[in-house]
């Protein structure tokens, strides 16, 4: 069966600091992995998608970037956090062709930036 | 613009029946999915919708209508552990989902 994992559940991270954040899958091979954001009381943002190794699409213009170095893993970072990159993080792979799967999400990282 | 609307509250009592609508205007549409999340927690698939009808998985079901840009997701006797947020997402021409804000649902005893 396939399992996603993400790292850490939780973060405190001063301004300026630096981020990464690590999901990885397994059971499964080629997936699609994506990257959203929440925020309290709101829907899913998608930040970042990935249909194979070094393809990355990004939705939204911002200071977070993502990189997907091998197959399964799927990492988020930035250089410099600001006060608005708070948010619940979640990652999520779908199977490939993903006309009709659904997808399946990682536990989480809950950030919040002081 | 694409557009998810849910209502963004709802209240229920325990054993009761409740409904929850989501209208959506999407450039193409390639499937309309419900998630549950329970709060701390991520997204659970619940059902997945492409042709006009209703989809009936044990005390949930989901209907829709294309020609109307509208679904719901029905939950039939009520359980304390259904207190959670609906979220409803549409899959669209370029088959990337678009995400509703989500319906928080309260289950009273």
């Amino acid at each position: 069966s396939q399992t996603i994992h993400q790292w850490p559940a939780t973060l405190v991270q001063p301004v300026g600091s630096p981020l990464s954040l690590e999901c990885t899958v397994e059971g499964t091979s080629n997936p699609n992995l994506y990257w959203y954001r929440q925020a309290a009381g709101r829907g899913l943002q998608l930040l970042f998608y990935s249909v194979g190794i070094g393809q990355i699409s990004s939705e939204v213009p911002q200071n977070l970037s993502a990189s997907r170095p091998q197959d399964r893993q799927f990492i988020l970072s930035s250089k410099k956090l600001l006060l608005s990159d708070s948010g619940f993080y979640l990652c999520a792979w779908s199977a490939i062709p993903d006309r009709a799967y659904e997808q399946y999400f990682g536990p989480g990282t809950r950030l919040t930036v002081t | 613009g694409q557009n998810i609307d849910q209502p963004t509250e709802m209240t229920a009592t325990e054993g009761a029946i409740v409904q929850i609508n989501c209208t959506y205007q999407t450039s193409g549409f390639n499937g309309l999915f419900w998630y549950q999340q329970h709060a701390g927690e991520a997204p659970t698939f619940l059902s997945y919708n492409v042709l006009d009808g209703l989809e009936e998985k044990g005390r949930f079901s989901s209907f829709l209508s294309r020609s109307k840009g509208y679904s719901y997701l029905l939950l039939k006797e009520l359980q304390m552990k259904d207190s959670a947020s609906y979220l409803c997402a549409v899959r669209d021409s370029n088959y990337q989902l678009i995400w509703g804000a989500g319906t928080k649902l309260i289950i009273k005893p």
